[in-house]
């Protein structure tokens, strides 16, 4: 049974660090892997897909890498905004189509 | 870009009652959708897999009597959370899948509350 776990819980960081958020997996087969923002009581929004083939995605202060051999990913945000508050996510898709969340990183990002 | 519209995003309804959910793709086809429910300061929990024209698929745990899932078209999918009662208060969050493996949108969420 596939398994995503993210660290750090909980992060909480001055505004303009460079931040690294961790999520691995347990089983190597998946067919995507994507990072989602969620903002209180709100839904999800995608802010990273990166297919089983790539090693990595950008999107402006964001970068997303994938090492699907090992089963990890990092979502790598730089120079931090109070904005960027928020719970982030990485989840996997394996062969039946099925996204499976990560345990979430609740970020704070203070002026 | 594609939109996924739910409704509604909260509802407060008397333990008993049943509440239905409606998640829309307003500008694309989504042939799978999917349900999720979240409790506070948790990760997302898939309830089921709802392929339109078919039967949904539940996840391990989930009672599908009680958790209706009807995807009669190729834009729309409800949820209709029967006879609830204060333990089925939570967050529900719909998602559609874009096909071939890439990419969801999710609806905004509902925050339900059984009294």
């Amino acid at each position: 049974k596939q398994e995503v776990t993210q660290i750090p819980a909980a992060l909480s960081v001055p505004e303009g660090e460079n931040l690294v958020l961790n999520c691995s997996f347990t089983d190597s087969a998946i067919y995507n892997l994507q990072w989602f923002r969620q903002d209180p009581g709100k839904g999800l929004t995608s802010l990273l897909l990166i297919q089983s083939s790539q090693r990595e995605q950008t999107s402006g202060r964001l970068n997303a890498s994938l090492d699907k051999s090992s089963g990890r990913s990092t979502l790598y945000i730089a120079a931090s905004q109070p904005g960027d508050s928020a719970t982030y996510l990485c989840a996997v898709t394996d062969n039946t189509d099925k996204l499976i969340f990560g345990t979430g990183t609740r970020l704070q990002v203070f002026p | 870009g594609a939109v996924v519209s739910q409704h509604p995003s909260w509802v407060i309804c008397k333990s008993g009652t049943s509440v239905k959910i409606e998640c829309r793709s307003l500008d694309f086809q989504a042939t799978t959708m999917f349900w999720y429910r979240q409790f506070p300061k948790q990760s997302l929990m898939l309830m089921a897999t709802s392929n339109e024209g078919s039967k949904a698929t539940y996840e391990q745990g989930v009672e599908k009597d009680k958790f209706l899932i009807n995807h009669a078209s190729l834009t729309l999918s409800t949820l209709t959370v029967t006879s609830a009662h204060p333990e089925d208060s939570s967050f529900y969050i719909c998602s559609a899948s874009h096909g071939d493996f890439y990419g969801y949108t999710f609806g905004s969420g509902t925050r339900l509350t059984v009294v």
